[in-house]
């Protein structure tokens, strides 16, 4: 079955900072794709990037970027030079190919509060 | 629409009302997703429609849910006898295909309380 674990469970920066948010998870497939998606205090959901297994390549748009490490069944998101709109929770998830339901499998969500 | 739509965006319900939530999807969009997201939790798996069909309804957590997509488009998730345990958001998603592959596109959900 699949899992996702995102340890960190709150982080505080203050603006300007870089901060990166943890994300592993487990899965037996060969074939899965990686999510990360943003919950600002309005509540819906906001989509930010999907991986797929094959590609280990690391992703940069803005100040974001992505990491992703097969080898440690890592997902980390790092955001550069944070702001203060960027508070928020953050969501890692994890779809596997082979499922069905096509469901995405979510993280505990890590809460950002970027301080002025 | 623009994107996903939920409605209502709040509900509050006495213990043992039965109550139903409306999710209109994106035009076109061929999947549609339930997810439960508990107060400070990940959102988690309840229901998946590919058109018509529900496909997968094992993340539903007792008979007392049940949801429905009867032309393909809108859909129902209704909770009979609700009880305080189901207090929490809702959310709708619709993806364009049923592929893992295809991002989801989230309503803004409707937060359920019961009292």
């Amino acid at each position: 079955a699949q899992k996702v674990t995102q340890a960190q469970t709150e982080i505080s920066v203050v603006e300007k900072e870089d901060v990166t948010l943890d994300c592993v998870y487990e899965t037996r497939d060969t074939t899965y794709y990686l999510f990360w998606y943003k919950q600002p205090p309005s509540g819906e959901l906001v989509f930010l990037i999907r991986r797929n297994s094959f590609d280990e390549q690391n992703e940069i748009s803005g100040r974001y970027s992505w990491n992703f490490q097969k080898s440690t069944s890592s997902f980390n998101f790092t955001i550069t030079a944070s702001q203060v709109v960027d508070s928020a929770v953050y969501f890692c998830a994890l779809s596997e190919d082979n499922n069905a339901g096509n469901m995405l499998t979510f993280g505990g969500g890590t809460r950002l509060m970027v301080k002025p | 629409g623009a994107g996903v739509s939920q409605s209502p965006r709040y509900k509050v319900a006495k213990r043992g009302q039965d109550v139903a939530l409306r999710c209109d999807p994106i035009s076109g969009h061929v999947s549609l997703f339930w997810y439960q997201q508990a107060l400070g939790q990940g959102p988690e798996f309840l229901t998946y429609f590919q058109n018509e069909a529900q496909l997968d309804k094992s993340g539903l957590p007792s008979d007392r849910f049940f949801a429905e997509r009867p032309e393909g488009s809108v859909s129902t998730l209704k909770i009979q006898r609700t009880q305080q345990e189901d207090s929490a958001v809702y959310l709708c998603a619709s993806s364009v295909a049923g592929s893992s592959y295809n991002e989801q596109f989230f309503g803004p959900g409707t937060r359920l309380t019961v009292l």
